[in-house]
């Protein structure tokens, strides 16, 4: 059974820096790209991040740019999100997803970042 | 960034409707889109993958068609579990980027 769970969320202070976590089960996790989506509180998703297989492919949304940063370790089959500089706007529900040929076809249930003072 | 424009932003119907949401490209990307159901509290659900194809476990009535910039979801018969908050996705290229979202409510 494909299991994506997510950690190290909380709350922090605008400016502070987190880094969340996926760690995956259940598939050869270094056969598939991954991605990181992200939905505030009463808002739409926004795909935040993706790597490819062997990190040689990265991308992010543009408002993340410079202060996000995806990574992951096949051999501990696990997907990071590094934040930094974070802001009120980064608040929200972190999913972690995988990419396959289909898309983003299995989802972690999140982990909750709150960037507040 | 593609931009991913949807349509409508909310609707209201009745069980048993045919009900079709559409979901507009800023520019061209082949059938690389997808569609997926959201309910409240839940992460999201892929239904539709490249443009068109049923993705495994989703049920029949869920349909997608369209290719380069016009998308389409169909549900052919709404049925009770079918409200909730639908998205489409394009993966074409980096950024990724969802349309806005439509909410199916009951009428």
């Amino acid at each position: 059974e494909v299991q994506l769970v997510e950690s190290g969320g909380g709350v922090v202070r605008p400016g502070g820096s987190l880094r969340l976590s996926c760690a995956a089960s259940g598939f050869s996790f270094d056969d598939y790209a991954m991605s990181w989506v992200r939905q505030g509180p009463g808002k739409g998703l926004e795909w935040v991040s993706g790597i490819n297989w062997n990190s040689g492919s990265t991308g992010y949304v543009d408002s993340v740019k410079g202060r996000f940063t995806i990574s992951r370790d096949n051999a501990k089959n696990s997907l990071y999100l590094q934040m930094n500089s974070l802001r009120a706007e980064d608040t929200a529900l972190y999913y972690c997803a995988r990419a396959s040929a289909a898309g983003l076809d299995y989802w972690g249930q999140g982990t909750l970042v709150i960037v507040s003072s | 960034a593609i931009q991913l424009t949807q349509s409508p932003s909310s609707l209201s119907a009745f069980v048993g409707d045919r009900v079709n949401i559409t979901c507009r490209a800023s520019q061209g990307i082949g059938n690389e889109l997808g569609w997926y159901q959201q309910k409240p509290g839940k992460a999201p659900n892929l239904l539709i993958h490249a443009a068109s194809s049923l993705q495994s476990g989703a049920p029949s009535r869920f349909s997608g068609s369209g290719s380069g910039t016009d998308f389409t979801l169909t549900i052919s018969s709404l049925q009770p579990e079918d409200f909730a908050t639908y998205y489409c996705l394009q993966d074409y290229n980096y950024p990724w980027t969802f349309g806005q979202g439509t909410k199916v409510d009951i009428k």
